[in-house]
């Protein structure tokens, strides 16, 4: 079946340090994958997504590389900031693209 | 943003009472889906919709039911609330076009059953 795994929280950077959130998934076939953002209070935002191998998602500084020979889709991001404290979620949709998979979320906090 | 919205935004019931939570659209989208989010667990999906009158079941479907009379309503009903079913419940939706499409989130309903 389909699955992610997604490493444990809470992680807590100081300002301007490399951030690493590991994901790893279990999927038939070649799925779409994805990493969302949920800042406090609200819902998840798409933060980035791949859609084949070797394909890198990025946007406001973080990326993320569709690794199928290991299924991985860690999130990086060389400078973290204040404002990226949030929960991130790692997901994935099956082929037919209508069922989502998440983990469980890492709680991300960045001091000052 | 992806035009979504959640009613109400928050609720507080007493156990046994019905509840029903509405998520509506305004994308002209497919699929919808709700899902509940607990410390622990991430995301669980409870049902699901792939069009007028279509629903199935998620992962934790118990105790909820659903409906879609329209393509831009999708509510959800919990008959007689627990104090298990306190939670955020988050609406979503997708085109349902195929494996590139992404799924877009309302805001939440955090609910408090007592």
């Amino acid at each position: 079946g389909n699955s992610v795994t997604q490493m444990e929280g809470p992680v807590t950077l100081s300002e301007e340090a490399f951030l690493t959130i590991n994901c790893t998934y279990t999927a038939t076939g070649y799925p779409s994958l994805f990493w969302y953002v949920q800042y406090p209070g609200e819902g998840l935002q798409l933060l980035l997504k791949a859609t084949k191998a070797d394909d890198k998602g990025s946007n406001k500084g973080f990326e993320a590389t569709y690794r199928k020979e290991t299924t991985s889709f860690h999130l990086e991001k060389g400078s973290v900031q204040v404002s990226d404290s949030a929960v991130y979620f790692c997901a994935l949709s099956d082929l037919t693209g209508n069922q989502f998979y998440f983990g469980t979320g890492t709680s991300l906090t960045v001091i000052p | 943003d992806a035009g979504i919205t959640q009613s109400p935004r928050h609720k507080v019931t007493e156990t046994g009472t019905p509840v029903t939570l509405r998520c509506h659209q305004t994308e002209n989208h497919r699929y919808m889906y709700w899902y509940r989010q607990d410390p622990g667990h991430g995301l669980r999906l409870i049902h699901y919709s792939y069009g007028v009158k279509d629903t199935d079941k998620g992962e934790v479907s118990d105790g909820y039911s659903v409906s879609r009379s329209k393509t831009e309503d999708f509510l959800l009903t919990l008959e007689s609330a627990t104090s298990s079913q306190t939670s955020v419940y988050f609406c979503a939706i997708s085109g349902g076009g195929g494996s590139q499409e992404t799924q877009y989130f309302g805001p939440g309903t955090r609910l408090l059953v007592l």
